[in-house]
């Protein structure tokens, strides 16, 4: 089956920008999550999703925004982006087995 | 004082070594996984485990609730174990979903 699929793969924005990233999850998953890991800070976690529903949240700004759409694709958006957002950006879907995490998107901001 | 701590940090092991990195947490969880990531970014979750011990192939896994400790042993170890390796724990919020706290990781190098 296919995996979890992220687009793009690299993007480069310059500050004051916004950016949209796209997650497909593993059809039937119902649960999205996003991850942020840079080098200093590692691996953090932005926000869930369930069935079109945030269901938990990171410690991370207002900035950070998510949504899922009916067919479980979700998008995660950064608004008025800063130096400190470039990172790889990684979404998992879920099911009762565990995590399947997509290859990532790496944002780079100039 | 890090949530889940990893050690080592990083580990370098010659080919056929038998190879252990050690997770501990300071929260209650539901959930602990054990990741691996490659250069180039790609995570792939090895095991997810609540209790007792997990075994895939040349790789074991264990957990011990009561000491909050975790365990992942890799056996006759190649060049191609090379990744860094990740504990991540599914915090317990009074039984709902939580978040997933990660640790540091340990960067393994296997040497031929």
């Amino acid at each position: 089956k296919a995996g979890v699929t992220q687009t793009p793969r690299y993007l480069i924005k310059t500050r004051g920008q916004q950016v949209t990233l796209s997650c497909s999850p593993i059809s039937g998953h119902r649960s999205v999550s996003w991850y942020q890991q840079t080098p200093g800070q590692g691996l953090q976690f932005l926000f869930e999703y369930f069935s079109e529903t945030q269901r938990n949240k990171g410690n991370f700004p207002g900035r950070f925004s998510g949504r899922q759409f009916s067919n479980s694709r979700s998008e995660m958006n950064v608004s008025t982006l800063e130096l400190g957002d470039s990172a790889l950006y990684l979404c998992a879907s879920t099911d009762t087995y565990g995590y399947t995490f997509g290859s990532g998107t790496r944002l780079t901001v100039v | 004082k890090n949530e889940v701590e990893q050690s080592p940090q990083n580990l370098t092991a010659q080919e056929g070594e038998f190879i252990t990195i050690n997770c501990s947490y300071s929260v209650g969880i539901s959930a602990l996984h054990w990741l691996q990531q490659h250069p180039g970014g790609g995570i792939v979750s090895l095991f997810m485990l609540s209790s007792g011990k997990k075994k895939h192939g040349r790789l074991i896994a264990t957990i011990n609730i009561q000491e909050k400790h975790s365990s992942l042993h890799i056996t006759a170890s190649h060049p191609r174990d090379s990744a860094v390796y990740i504990c991540a724990v599914f915090m317990n919020y009074g039984g709902s979903q939580g978040n997933l706290i990660f640790g540091k990781g340990t960067k393994l190098s296997v040497k031929p």
